[in-house]
């Protein structure tokens, strides 16, 4: 059974920090990962999807990284905007269903 | 290109009644997908639907059903709402089945009193 999750559940930091989000997971037959963006009280707003094929995927100022023999995946902000606060969740997808699994998500504070 | 959309936006209910919660897909999505989201905690599968089949279920009731229609939107069905059944549900739609990009929607927000 996979079981994903996500150390802190809360996080602060000053603007322009540039700061990595650690997600883990426990089964390594995973087919892919994503990371979505969430909003209070909104749905979520698809990130970054990693194929299991791959290592990294790339959009503006975010970088995800997926290291499936060590069940992790890194989401990496590079100069943080109060914008950028928010919950950040990812989700693994292992074909067991055809559902994903996701962490209880770390929710960022930007400070100004 | 429209997105997903979900209705109603906001759902309030008594124990023991009956809610059915709508959505459709993005355009060219022939998969859905049901998540509930307890406040605090991650989205959970509910079930997923491909061209009209059900095609896969988490661990939730009988009393959680859906249906897919040949233009792909979708409905969740709840009844004998408890209050545990309080929560965010969220469609999402993809491509295909399998391990492709979900979209999801904006959320039906239900509180059970």
């Amino acid at each position: 059974k996979q079981e994903v999750t996500q150390i802190p559940a809360a996080l602060s930091v000053p603007e322009g920090e540039n700061l990595v989000l650690n997600c883990s997971f426990t089964d390594s037959a995973i087919y892919n990962l994503q990371w979505f963006r969430q909003d209070p009280g909104k749905g979520l707003t698809s990130l970054l999807l990693i194929q299991s094929s791959q290592r990294e995927q790339t959009s503006g100022r975010l970088n995800a990284s997926l290291d499936k023999s060590s069940g992790r995946s890194t989401l990496y902000i590079a100069a943080s905007q109060p914008g950028d606060s928010a919950t950040y969740l990812c989700a693994g997808y292992t074909g067991a269903n055809s559902k994903l699994t996701f962490g209880k998500g770390i929710t960022l504070s930007v400070r100004p | 290109e429209t997105g997903v959309t979900q209705s109603p936006t906001h759902l309030i209910k008594t124990r023991g009644q009956q809610v059915t919660l709508r959505c459709s897909s993005q355009s060219g999505h022939n998969t859905v997908s049901w998540y509930q989201q307890a406040l605090g905690q991650g989205p959970q599968f509910i079930f997923q639907y491909y061209r009209e089949e059900e095609n896969g279920r988490g661990n939730f009731p009988p009393r959680f059903s859906g249906l897919q229609f040949p233009n792909y939107s979708s409905e969740l069905n709840v009844n004998a709402l408890e209050l545990d059944d309080s929560a965010l549900y969220l469609c999402a739609s993809s491509l295909a089945v399998g391990p492709d990009t979900q979209y999801f929607g904006p959320g039906t927000r239900l509180t059970v009193l």
